[in-house]
C-alpha cells in the first residue's frame, strides 16, 4: 500500500540553525500540507501546497517557514531560523484532489528538538 | 470560544462497552469533517468523513448536527484495539483544524 514517508525521524538542532524536513508524498496524489504538533497538544495546521504554490496557510506559518517541491517526488518544510518553541512533531500528509471530504494520508513525521 | 473543543477525558472502559465522544466547532462555515484516531507518538490516520445523514462503519457511527455545529462518534462493543486518542477534525477549504483529541482507554 503506498505511503507517505518522512526523513530524518528525529532532528536535533541548535537555536537559530536552519532545518529543511523532507517528504515524499504519495506518488499520484496532488496537494500536499505540512503539520505541527506539539508534544502534549492538538495537531496545528501549517500549509497547504497545490500546483507548485501555497494554497492555504495558518498563523503559525509566518515568514521563518517555507516549502518547496524541488522535484518530483519530494515536498520539503524549511524553518530558517530555529526557535526552541518550534521544537515538535512534524507531520507532512497528501491527499489524491484536495476536494472537500478527501482523506489525507499523513506521513509517520518528524521529531524535531530544537535545544 | 475554541475553533474545534472536544472533551479531553480520559474514557476508561471495559471491553464491549458502548461510548460516546463529542466535538462542537465554532466555524459555521466548515464544510467537511472527520473522525480520526491517533495512537501514542504515531501519526494521525482516517476513521471515517463524517457525513450530514450520519454514517455508520461497523462498530463506529459518527453523527454531525449542523444547526447545533456539533459532531458525536459512538464506537459499539470497545475493543482493547479501541484504546488511542480520537481527534474531531474539521475543514474549509484545505484548511483542516484539529481537536485536542480525547483519549480512549479499553480495559480487559
Amino acid at each position: 500500500e503506498p505511503e507517505v514517508t518522512q526523513t530524518p525521524s528525529h532532528q536535533v538542532t541548535q537555536m537559530g540553525q536552519e532545518v529543511i524536513l523532507r517528504c515524499v508524498p504519495i506518488s499520484n496524489h496532488l496537494y500536499f500540507y505540512w503539520y505541527r504538533q506539539i508534544l502534549g497538544q492538538k495537531v496545528e495546521f501549517l500549509v497547504s501546497f497545490y500546483n507548485n504554490e501555497i494554497s492555504e496557510k495558518s498563523e503559525i506559518f509566518d515568514d521563518q517557514f517555507s516549502v518547496e517541491r524541488p522535484d518530483g517526488s519530494n515536498f520539503t518544510l524549511k524553518i530558517r531560523s530555529t526557535k526552541l518553541e518550534d521544537s515538535a512533531m512534524y507531520f507532512c500528509a497528501s491527499d489524491t484532489s484536495g476536494r472537500r471530504g478527501d482523506e489525507q494520508f499523513f506521513g509517520p513525521g518528524t521529531r524535531l528538538t530544537v535545544l | 470560544r475554541k475553533e474545534v473543543e472536544q472533551d479531553p477525558g480520559p474514557f476508561n472502559v471495559p471491553e464491549g462497552a458502548t461510548v460516546a465522544f463529542n466535538c462542537t466547532y465554532s466555524n459555521s462555515a466548515s464544510q467537511s469533517f472527520f473522525w480520526y484516531r491517533q495512537d501514542c507518538r504515531k501519526e494521525p490516520k482516517l476513521l471515517m468523513s463524517v457525513y450530514s445523514s450520519g454514517n455508520e462503519d461497523g462498530r463506529f457511527t459518527a453523527q454531525l448536527n449542523r444547526a447545533s455545529q456539533y459532531i458525536s462518534l459512538l464506537i459499539r462493543d470497545s475493543k482493547l484495539s479501541d484504546s488511542a486518542t480520537y481527534l474531531c477534525v474539521v475543514s474549509n477549504n484545505n484548511d483542516m483544524r484539529f481537536g485536542a483529541g480525547t483519549r480512549l482507554t479499553v480495559k480487559p
